[in-house]
């Protein structure tokens, strides 16, 4: 199994201020079709999951445009610009090249 | 619109089975896979496996493979999972998700979650 390992796991912001989680998997995410498999997703406090990024650069539907994803083969980075109040949560990176298998989770919280 | 609407929490004994159910609407069902994730008491996110609603065949995670059947009546757009044998570390919310088939979207609509307690 494809093993994802997020850092760091606890992350305080200063509202305004970028954030930055990175995830690396233990096998190349790269498709031969040229995408990178792998997903951000936030869990609110109480909430399901929600899906922020897909295809390692794609922002879903409705995601403000402060949520970026970037990286290839096995190191992906999520960074929000300027983190607000409502960004408050658990990220997960997941894979989904062989079968799916998420992140520890970070952590992200107001300073 | 489109949502995903999951059955009731279950409180289970030990070695008992749990079904739970995941109601589609406002999307064609036989156009997107429909995934179980679990969570246990402040844990991560874990997969369970998939479905595909058009053809019934499934796809489960090694850690559930003899414990987990995934199913679905598309006539009433519902996919379930069924996870026997149950044990305490059993004890989760389970989510279910819907991914496009023919194309890579992510993971982009949750149902609302099903809390399920295996307690003697």
């Amino acid at each position: 199994d494809i093993v994802m390992t997020q850092s760091p796991l606890s992350l305080p912001v200063t509202p305004g201020e970028p954030a930055s989680i990175s995830c690396s998997s233990s096998q190349s995410l790269l498709h031969n079709n040229g995408n990178n498999y792998v997903d951000w997703y936030l869990q609110k406090p109480g909430q399901s999951p929600q899906l922020l990024i897909y295809l390692g650069s794609n922002r879903a539907s409705g995601v403000p445009d402060r949520f970026s994803g970037s990286g290839s083969g096995t190191d992906f980075t999520l960074k929000i610009r300027r983190v607000e109040a409502e960004d408050v949560g658990i990220y997960y990176c997941m894979q989904a090249l062989q079968t799916r298998t998420f992140g520890q989770g970070t952590k992200l919280e107001i300073k | 619109q489109v949502q995903l609407v999951q059955s009731g929490a279950e409180v289970k004994k030990p070695g008992a089975s749990v079904k739970v159910s995941c109601k589609a609407s406002g999307y064609t069902f036989t156009g997107y896979y429909i995934h179980w994730v679990r969570q246990a008491p402040g844990q991560g996110l874990e997969w369970m496996g998939w479905i595909n609603p058009d053809t019934g065949g499934a796809n489960y995670a090694q850690k559930f493979r003899g414990r987990v059947t995934m199913t679905r009546y598309a006539t009433i757009t519902t996919a379930f999972m069924e996870l026997s044998s149950l044990t305490s570390d059993d004890t989760a919310v389970y989510f279910c998700a819907r991914e496009m088939s023919y194309y890579y979207y992510g993971l982009d609509v949750w149902g609302q979650g099903t809390t399920v307690t295996v307690s003697s």
